[in-house]
């Protein structure tokens, strides 16, 4: 079965830090991987996903990831982020082994202070 | 444009008592899923359906818990005898369902919060 984890639960920065957030999925065969976004008082939405092609994945709002295979990595930064960055981060893969469901990490807060 | 809906938005129920959840997914969307998000478990499948096949129902925790989709289009969740650890967020979510279908992005709607006393 497909897992994934993220390593921080809660992150807390200030305003023009920069924000990396840690994602590890553990599955052997061909995954799609995304990082979906979730504003207060908001939905899900998707901020950017890796199929194939360059490891090197740039989404909305100045975010981007990095897909590393060996590593069953799929880390999320932003280099300078906003007070309007504060959201719930999560991570999520899928296999077409394993059906078209979506598998979630646990999720990471970020609070970004002004 | 509509985005995928779901209704009632809040839903409190007593203990023991049936609920119903709909979701209307995006017009054309033919696979639709359901996921719940709860403090203890986070976000976590239920149940997906995709055009006329038999739905993947892997991720329904218990036989209180159905659903059905009317028409390839609407679904509805059925939570029978609601328990208190039901107590959650339901989120629907749609795609396209075509070819590419393991790589199409899953839009969520807004979900809907059901507390049970």
């Amino acid at each position: 079965a497909q897992s994934v984890s993220q390593h921080n639960h809660h992150v807390i920065l200030s305003e023009a830090a920069s924000l990396e957030l840690g994602c590890n999925y553990s599955y052997g065969g061909t995954v799609n991987l995304f990082w979906y976004v979730q504003y207060p008082g908001q939905h899900l939405q998707l901020l950017l996903k890796y199929f194939s092609g360059d490891p090197l994945v740039k989404g909305i709002k100045g975010f981007e990831a990095e897909f590393i295979k060996s590593k069953f990595s799929f880390n999320l930064r932003k280099p300078s982020v906003q007070w309007s960055d504060t959201a719930e981060y999560f991570c999520a893969v899928n296999a077409k082994a394993a059906g078209n469901k979506l598998t979630f990490g646990g999720g990471t807060r970020v609070l970004v202070k002004p | 444009g509509a985005g995928v809906s779901q209704s009632p938005s809040n839903k409190v129920t007593e203990k023991g008592k049936d609920v119903e959840l709909r979701c209307d997914p995006i017009s054309g969307h033919t696979a639709l899923y359901w996921y719940r998000q709860s403090l203890g478990q986070g976000l976590e499948f239920l149940i997906y359906f995709q055009g006329n096949s038999a739905p993947d129902k892997s991720g329904l925790p218990s036989d209180r818990f159905s659903a059905e989709r009317t028409g390839g289009s609407v679904s509805t969740l059925t939570i029978q005898r609601t328990q208190q650890e039901d107590s959650a967020v339901y989120l629907c979510a749609s795609r396209k369902g075509g070819a590419g279908g393991f790589q199409e992005t899953q839009y969520f709607g807004p979900g809907t919060r059901l507390l049970v006393l």
